[in-house]
Formats: structure tokens, C-alpha cells, sequence
């Protein structure tokens, strides 16, 4: 059973509208969670992290909100831009080692 | 450059070949990884090693090995593909740091491997 869910596999946004990407995970035992950007052809990169100690990130548009009760994180994106049209993922670990657990990923489409 | 290489980029084998896909990085990381990237599953681990002397299976490792032949270099080998094992495979690298902000896998382009 996946323990890193992102249960919408699309989301298409307006340029200049905020993106609200999904994340929801069932291990109580994760305490660092981390969301990456997948362009095709390539990797994914890192884009934003946050600790569970803390219930809000923030660098530039992208901000990571962190609701640990309800085992549910977000990222949105303010203001969306065309260059932001790519798959992201979300993933989990624990602190006690450095394996990540990823979401099946989100496709997002930002139209200009 | 790319920090982390993969070679080859594409690959179409046939059932029951031995297959090799490599890894390089010049970040000077000791830490590696291996993960396969299936449609709608995400990245799942299949090993991963801490030093040159250090393998552990991830998730997924079974049909699978690797090899960890030096401190940039981390091969994962299918001993006998089978059709399942179509997908796209990532090679990943980490530096520990001093904590679990600092340790961020960087991924390289991928493989993508077709097993008919």
C-alpha cells in the first residue's frame, strides 16, 4: 500500500492563478517531507522541503503547508508561470535514514 | 556538465538479457541510489549505498543487483530482464551533512529501459 499519496494525477492552472498541489501520507513515522520537479527528459530536482516541526515553508512563490494531525501536506505556488508546467512530486523520510518515499506525482499544466 | 551521468539513456533488450545501466557523479557524494519511476506509482528504491563498501536493498530489489565500484560509480544490473521491468530508471546521489535539510538526492536524467 502506498504510504505517499497524491491523488490527482493532473491539475491545469491560468497563468498568474495560484496552483495547489496535494500530498497526503499514512506513516505517523515521517518527519521530513520534500517536493520535487520533474520536467521530462529529466530528473527531478529539488524544489522545497519542510520539517515536521514546522507547519509552513517558504521560498519565493513556492510555500509548503504542513498539516501533521490530518497527515496532509500542499504546496502552492503563487503565481503560477507557464515554466512551472512539469510533474511534481511529493516525498517523505524519516530522519533516521535518508530513504524517501515518493507520491505517484502530479501533473501540472500552467496555460499562458 | 552534468554532476550525475547516466548511461545509456535508452535501452530496448529482449526477455531473458542481461542488461547493465551505469552511473557517474562528480559531486563527490557518498551516498547513491537507484530507483525505478513507474506511471502513476512515483520513485520506488530499488538499493541504495552509503559508502564503497556499503549495499542495501531498497523496496523493490528483487531481479535486480548492483555494483558499487568506486566512489562515483554505482551499476545496477538486471541479471535477466523480464517485461515488467519496462520503465524509466533514475540514479540519485546525497551528501549527509549535517542533518536531514542538507541531504538532498540530486537525480540524474534517467534510463529508459524497454524489455520486450
Amino acid at each position: 500500500d502506498q504510504q505517499v499519496k497524491q491523488n490527482s494525477p493532473s491539475l491545469s492552472v491560468q497563468e498568474g492563478r495560484i496552483s495547489i498541489l496535494n500530498c497526503d501520507y499514512t506513516n505517523s513515522m515521517f518527519d521530513y517531507f520534500l517536493w520535487y520537479k520533474k520536467y521530462p527528459a529529466e530528473g527531478p530536482t529539488f524544489l522545497i522541503s519542510i520539517s515536521s516541526i514546522k507547519d509552513k515553508n517558504e521560498d519565493g512563490r513556492f510555500t509548503v503547508f504542513l498539516n501533521k494531525s490530518a497527515k496532509h501536506l500542499s504546496l502552492h505556488i503563487v503565481p503560477s508561470q507557464p515554466g512551472d508546467s512539469a510533474v511534481y512530486f511529493c516525498a517523505a523520510k524519516r530522519n533516521a535514514g535518508n530513504m524517501l518515499t515518493f507520491g505517484g506525482g502530479t501533473r501540472l499544466m500552467v496555460k499562458p | 556538465d552534468a554532476d550525475v551521468t547516466q548511461t545509456p539513456r535508452n535501452r530496448i533488450t529482449k526477455t531473458g538479457k542481461r542488461i547493465m545501466l551505469e552511473c557517474s557523479q562528480t559531486k563527490g557524494h557518498d551516498r547513491m541510489y537507484w530507483y525505478r519511476q513507474d506511471p502513476g506509482l512515483g520513485l520506488r528504491l530499488i538499493y541504495y549505498s552509503f559508502d564503497v563498501k556499503d549495499i542495501n536493498k531498497g523496496e523493490i530489489s528483487d531481479g535486480y543487483s548492483v555494483s558499487r565500484q568506486a566512489q562515483a560509480k554505482f551499476s545496477l544490473s538486471l541479471e535477466s530482464a523480464i517485461p515488467n521491468q519496462t520503465a524509466l530508471y533514475f540514479c540519485a546521489t546525497s551528501d549527509p551533512g549535517d542533518g536531514p535539510s542538507t541531504d538532498t538526492q540530486y537525480f540524474g536524467p534517467g534510463t529508459r529501459l524497454t524489455v520486450l
